[in-house]
């Protein structure tokens, strides 16, 4: 059974940075594409990034991001410690959410981290 | 950006009526990369049905996807009081990926 954790939300306040973990097992974390994705409160579900294995022989990790995080947050893996990483820098008040992993097979979500941005 | 609208917003329904929530793109998409989630109060959301059509595994027979193109159907045949809950739309054949606004049903 596949099993996600994510760790490390938390308060922080407006411009400030915070670092997300996702831990994994149940899995070859090193051939599992993974996203993050969020959910304001009582809001919808909001896909933030994504980080894909190398394809076709070459050693690059290709990213993605959503227009509203993009130059702010990066993505990426450790593959010897299974956990995929959220850096958060420049927070804002609207990146207050649940932030969930989940595979690219989609049937396997962690239970989120909570993150609020306030002063 | 791909847009999803989904609609109803919100869908009542009494138990054993048919539930026909609606996810309308605002460009074709491969029916490879259109997924459907139920989500509860207070979990994660959870797989129905990949590839338009297809249930994820050990979801009941009762949830079935349709749909092509722009316009895709997630249909409950017979609600049951534990359907109650939201329900999202995602594409994944254009980055970045993107979620629907959801569906609520709501069991009378």
């Amino acid at each position: 059974e596949v099993l996600l954790v994510e760790s490390g939300g938390g308060l922080i306040q407006p411009g400030g940075s915070l670092r997300l973990s996702c831990a994994a097992s149940g899995l070859t974390f090193s051939e599992a594409d993974m996203s993050w994705v969020r959910q304001a409160p009582g809001k919808g579900l909001e896909w933030v990034s994504a980080i894909q294995t190398p394809r076709r022989g070459l050693a690059r990790f290709d990213t993605y991001y959503a227009d509203s995080v993009k130059g702010r947050f990066v993505i990426s893996r450790d593959n010897s410690k299974n956990t995929l990483y959220l850096q958060m820098n420049s927070v804002r008040d609207e990146d207050t959410a649940i932030y969930y992993c989940a595979t690219h097979a989609w049937d396997s979500w962690g239970r989120g981290t909570l993150v609020i941005v306030s002063s | 950006e791909v847009v999803l609208t989904q609609s109803p917003a919100t869908l009542s329904l009494s138990p054993g009526e048919r539930a026909t929530l609606s996810c309308r793109a605002s460009q074709s998409l491969s029916t490879t990369y259109l997924a459907w989630y139920q989500q509860k109060p207070g979990q994660a959301p959870r797989l129905l049905i990949d590839a338009a059509t297809n249930r994820a595994t050990g979801i009941p027979a009762r949830f079935s996807g349709s749909g092509s193109g722009t316009d895709f159907t997630l249909t409950i045949s017979s609600l049951q009081p534990e359907d109650s809950a939201v329900y999202y739309c995602q594409q994944r054949t254009y980055w970045p990926l993107t979620f629907g606004g959801g569906t609520k049903v709501e069991i009378k």
